[in-house]
């Protein structure tokens, strides 16, 4: 059973400085990586998809990819205090499972 | 996102049955239920690829989906528990494959059970 693990639990940074989140995933096989964004009360927001090592650009926002590690990571550039909501790390395996196993997110806040 | 509705946007029940809706009309093959429970993840409780369903074995059977056209997704509830008090998300995508598999959410149902 995969399992995906966030942290830190929770991120303070200032308004333009780089906020840098991680996740470490269980499932070798996992070759679908997403990182979703929810603000409160509020929908998921697709901001990246990664597929294979190394990285991705999405305007901001930057996923990092490392299978041997098991671990994909997601910066942003110059986050704005609208960036402040809780960022979500999800897996899936495409040969296997067709779910999307969500980690326990992060919760991003960002001082002006 | 408003490419995804959902209805009804909040609901508060007693021991009741319930349905609700989501429509989507961006020619999207898959269709899911997903589930986020107080300060939790969302889970995946039904997933639709083609009408074809595929189901979450942990979810309870009190819990219904129907897939009526290929745009449309309901899910009935028979008898809520205080254990379903959650936000239910409808989502979609093009397929399930690597490359189109990337779901896009509605707003979700946010359900209260007295």
């Amino acid at each position: 059973q995969q399992k995906v693990q966030q942290s830190p639990e929770s991120l303070t940074v200032s308004e333009g400085a780089m906020a840098s989140l991680n996740c470490t995933f269980s499932d070798g096989t996992s070759d679908n990586f997403r990182w979703y964004r929810q603000h409160s009360g509020k929908g998921l927001e697709m901001l990246v998809s990664i597929f294979s090592d190394g990285e991705k650009e999405e305007g901001r926002f930057t996923a990092h990819l490392n299978r041997a590690s098991l671990h994909v990571s997601l910066h942003i550039r110059e986050p704005q205090p609208s960036d402040s909501a809780v960022y979500l790390c999800a897996v899936s395996t495409t040969s296997g499972s067709w779910q999307l196993i969500f980690g326990s997110g992060t919760q991003l806040t960002v001082m002006p | 996102n408003t490419k995804i509705t959902q209805s009804p946007r909040y609901l508060i029940l007693g021991r009741a049955n319930k349905s609700l809706e989501c429509e989507q009309h961006l020619g999207h093959n898959a269709m899911y239920w997903y589930k986020q429970s107080a300060e939790k993840p969302p889970e995946l409780m039904f997933l639709y690829n083609l009408k074809q369903l595929i189901r979450n074995e942990t979810v309870p059977s009190r819990f219904i989906p129907e897939c009526p056209d290929s745009s449309k997704l309901l899910l009935h509830i028979s008898a809520v528990d205080p254990e379903d008090s959650a936000v239910y998300f409808c989502a979609s995508s093009a397929g399930t494959g690597k490359d189109n598999q990337a779901p896009l959410f509605g707003e979700g149902t946010r359900l209260s059970v007295l």
